[in-house]
């Protein structure tokens, strides 16, 4: 098993839609999380980062972790035709660590 | 916030010659930097990782001799591929560690090699 999955996708709504990106991690020491987007031919930008379990929002951007059944989201609400990008989620193993990303969903979103 | 500059951000290159690839934490003192190659459609590949004034560490199958780091300052990290082919074109794509937030990206070098 990977240590940072993320197995759905590619993910298509419509715009005005509120899009759901899970991830999942196995490794229960896992302590931060973070979400990246990322545009074709461009690097990746981070859109949010979560440490505490339960909701952190920002904007349109909601990250929800929970530490118990190892999965953390990122829900994008009133979905964009410009967040059709790929979404990275990742996580490292301590600080200033190498990241372990997944590998990646890609949302595209219907205007 | 916390900047990371790359450049250049495009390079053609003949192949045989060497390129360098320059990261530049603008606010704030990266300690460490990692170094990415991104091929298209696929996913981000470590290559290396590197702290300042040490020696990189680099992946499983990456050829140090041939992808030379340097990390020189908490500011700056540069990669350079020696005797550039073309399979060595891709998109090369630095991250710092350090700042506010985490792991911030440099905006990425695409190196082409004729």
């Amino acid at each position: 098993q990977k240590e940072v999955e993320q197995n759905s996708g590619p993910l298509s709504v419509p715009e005005g839609a509120i899009a759901s990106l899970n991830c999942t991690y196995s490794d229960r020491g896992s302590q931060s999380f973070f979400w990246y987007r990322q545009y074709s031919g461009k690097s990746p930008e981070l859109i949010m980062f979560i440490y505490s379990n339960g909701d952190k929002e920002d904007g349109r951007f909601t990250a929800q972790l929970n530490k118990a059944s190892q999965y953390v989201s990122l829900l994008i609400r009133d979905s964009q035709p410009s967040d059709s990008a790929t979404y990275l989620c990742a996580s490292p193993k301590g600080t200033n660590s190498k990241l372990t990303f997944g590998k990646g969903i890609t949302l595209s979103v219907r205007p | 916030g916390a900047v990371v500059s790359q450049h250049p951000s495009w390079v053609i290159c003949k192949s045989g010659t060497s390129v360098k690839i320059e990261c530049r934490s603008l606010d704030f003192q990266a300690t460490t930097m990692f170094w990415y190659r991104q091929f298209p459609k696929q996913s981000l590949m470590l290559m290396a990782t590197s702290n300042e004034g040490s020696k990189a560490t680099y992946e499983q199958g990456v050829e140090k001799d041939k992808f030379l780091i340097n990390h020189a300052s908490l500011t700056l990290s540069t990669l350079t591929v020696t005797s550039a082919h073309p399979e060595d074109s891709s998109f090369y794509i630095c991250s710092a560690a350090g700042g506010n937030y985490g792991y911030t990206f440099g905006s990425g070098t695409r190196l082409t090699v004729v």
